[in-house]
């Protein structure tokens, strides 16, 4: 079965720092991720999704994650945090042939002005 | 351009009584999916249906019954509710996997937010 770990409870960075939000899946065959952001009181928004092809996908509001096969991970990254960054981020993972989306518990992130 | 539409926002329950969220989508899509959100446990699916006419359990299936009324509604049903099942509630649509679209994201309502005495 297919699984998300997301090792970091909350991240903590100044707002112009860079961002980054740890994902680490497990899968048989080849694997769909993906990077959702929720805000509070609201569902979750797509931002990214890597299927195949360049390791390095660029999705919203200047986010991107990079794939990495042999180490099994998918972290996402912002070269510089904006306060309005702040908001619960969920790893997700879909197996070829499977319609359903395995979630991790999610990544609180706080910029600090 | 309303997406999906859950209602009602809030509601509060006594252990024992029923209640049905809705929830629509005005996308066409053809898959519909409702999770439960609970601190520190992420999202984790309750039921599914991968098109009009068929729905399939999740991980959590337990206490709760889904209908597919049509391909814009796709309603989640509490017999008896339980403390347990105080959660947020988001349903979500996505175009059907066996189209070659298994990369579609999903798209999530604003959720239900649930809480049994």
């Amino acid at each position: 079965a297919q699984s998300v770990a997301q090792p970091e409870d909350q991240v903590n960075v100044a707002e112009g720092n860079p961002l980054t939000v740890k994902c680490t899946y497990s899968v048989s065959g080849n694997p769909y991720l993906f990077w959702y952001v929720q805000y509070p009181n609201r569902g979750l928004q797509f931002l990214l999704k890597y299927i195949t092809g360049d390791n390095l996908v660029k999705g919203s509001y200047g986010f991107e994650a990079e794939f990495n096969k042999s180490q099994t991970s998918f972290h996402l990254k912002k070269p510089s945090a904006l306060v309005s960054d702040s908001a619960l981020y969920f790893c997700a993972v879909r197996h070829y042939g499977n319609n359903r989306l395995a979630f991790g518990k999610g990544n609180q992130v706080v910029v600090i002005p | 351009n309303a997406g999906v539409t859950q209602t009602p926002k809030f509601q509060v329950l006594k252990t024992g009584q029923s209640m049905t969220l809705q929830c629509a989508q005005d996308m066409n899509h053809n898959s519909m999916y409702w999770y439960r959100q609970d601190p520190g446990m992420g999202l984790r699916l309750i039921y599914y249906s991968a098109s009009e006419g068929t729905t399939d359990k999740g991980e959590v299936p337990n206490g709760y019954n889904v209908s597919r009324l049509n391909k814009r509604e796709f309603s989640l049903r509490l017999e008896s509710a339980a403390p347990s099942q105080t959660s947020v509630y988001f349903c979500a649509s996505s175009d059907h996997p066996g189209t070659g679209l298994e990369n579609s994201p999903l798209h999530f309502g604003n959720g239900t937010r649930l809480t049994v005495t």
